[in-house]
């Protein structure tokens, strides 16, 4: 069981340009999310997915976009990349709704926009 | 709405002193209460949860009761050890159609030999 993957690791983009954040889980679970957590602060929710095909926005949503096209992946897209959007992105999974079911985190992609 | 607060850090402690993280919460319903603990250069790691009032979570010589009459959730930790130096984070669930945590600021523990 791998759990929750990520890639990349890091990314420097330049400001302007666009790139995909991959995340995949190997638990089947049914809800995902993205975070992004800056220097210093907690993690802020930007979409979330309760199942293929089912995505809904979060607390910071703006400059991101995402898909769910199957259960395992999770991709989150940055268009037109900007400084403000420097920070340490995660990915999360969890099993269902209700309950005190715990979240799952991979790694984390560390980006840099300049 | 709901929002966790939590101590700012960083606490600086010696090897085998006692620690406690102070977290306080708003909740809009009855939320179940958790700690993640993330170790340098990973991802967030489930520490301990409980789940109504008066429980006691704990794991690895951590605890933390969930206190409804005071809104509280603080970390303890009876003897600290230098691979507990991490960023701990509070947060809460209630009930809600997409099982989203809303998390505190975190708070950094350095622990010296």
């Amino acid at each position: 069981n791998a759990g929750v993957t990520q890639t990349p690791k890091f990314r420097i983009l330049k400001i302007g340009q666009s790139m995909t954040l991959q995340c995949a889980q190997d638990m089947n679970h049914n809800y995902m999310y993205w975070y992004r957590q800056d220097p210093g602060m907690g993690l802020k929710l930007i979409y979330y997915s309760v199942g293929a095909g089912i995505t809904d926005k979060g607390e910071v949503p703006n400059g991101y976009n995402v898909s769910r096209s199957t259960t395992e992946d999770f991709p989150l897209r940055l268009e037109l990349a900007a400084p403000s959007q420097t920070s340490v992105y995660f990915c999360a999974s969890s099993v269902k709704a209700g309950g005190p079911s715990e979240q799952y985190f991979g790694p984390g992609t560390r980006l840099t926009v300049t | 709405g709901n929002s966790v607060t939590q101590m700012e850090g960083p606490v600086t402690l010696s090897e085998e002193a006692f620690l406690t993280i102070n977290c306080t919460y708003t909740a809009t319903g009855y939320p179940s209460l958790f700690w993640y603990v993330q170790y340098p250069g990973e991802g967030l790691q489930l520490l301990l949860k409980a789940t109504k009032a008066d429980d006691k979570g704990s794991n690895k010589g951590f605890e933390a009761t969930y206190r409804k009459e005071t809104t509280s959730f603080h970390l303890e930790k009876g003897s600290v050890q230098v691979s507990d130096s991490a960023v701990y984070f509070c947060a809460l669930k209630v009930n809600n159609a997409g099982n989203m945590l809303t998390f505190g600021g975190g708070t950094r523990l350095m622990v010296k030999p």
